[in-house]
């Protein structure tokens, strides 16, 4: 079974400054897509960014990007120029191959703190 | 971009009251959607699966008689708490992929949060 760990309950960041959030994750699978969502006090999930793992460029979204290492299965997010809106709780997910069924596993998550 | 509308967002409700949750898909067709709990500051625990015209895949430990799931169209599942009890109180999340796309995300309901008193 896939596994996806955050060793990181909690982190905080300075306004302004970049911080990174850890994810690793176990699989046996070649074909997979791996997802860091935000869900802010509202929780609502936010889809943050999105990796393909045939891919080996790291995905990048504005302030947002990943640092994909495959063979060692870690998919950090570095969030950079930080912004209070960022506050917020971020989950790593890993989903299985390309069926529309696949479902979603998330890490227990990370809750990011930005101070002014 | 593709939006998911869950419905009650708040429910509060007695003891032994039955509470039906709606979750639709508002522009695209979901034969999949995927129903989550998720208690305070915790990661979100996927329930079980939808699967429009069949029956739903439920996870280990989640009752399918206590948690009703019906898929009757491409836009919209439903999850029934029958008889809730304090202990079922907690937030409820839906999701759905829109069937056509490949590698198309998960798209979220804004969720309902369920209080039983």
């Amino acid at each position: 079974a896939q596994t996806v760990t955050q060793s990181q309950p909690e982190m905080s960041v300075q306004e302004a400054e970049t911080v990174t959030l850890s994810c690793t994750y176990d699989t046996s699978e070649s074909d997979y897509y791996l997802f860091w969502y935000k869900q802010p006090p509202s929780r609502q999930m936010i889809l943050v960014i999105r990796q393909e793992a045939y891919k080996q460029q790291n995905a990048t979204e504005n302030r947002f990007s990943v640092n994909f290492q495959k063979a060692a299965k870690s998919f950090s997010l570095k969030i950079s120029d930080s912004q209070l809106g960022d506050a917020a709780m971020y989950f790593c997910a890993y989903r299985r191959g390309r069926t529309s069924g696949s479902r979603l596993t998330f890490g227990e998550g990370t809750q990011l703190t930005v101070n002014p | 971009g593709a939006v998911v509308s869950q419905h009650p967002s708040r429910v509060i409700c007695k003891s032994g009251t039955s509470v039906k949750i709606e979750c639709r898909s508002l522009d695209f067709q979901a034969t999949t959607m995927f129903w989550y709990r998720q208690f305070p500051k915790k990661s979100l625990m996927l329930m079980a699966t939808s699967n429009e015209g069949s029956k739903a895949t439920y996870e280990q430990g989640v009752e399918k008689d206590k948690f009703l799931i019906n898929h009757a169209s491409l836009t919209l599942s439903t999850l029934t708490v029958t008889s809730a009890h304090p202990e079922d109180s907690s937030f409820y999340i839906c999701s759905a992929r829109d069937a056509r796309q490949v590698i198309g995300s998960q798209h979220f309901g804004d969720g309902t949060r369920l209080s039983i008193l």
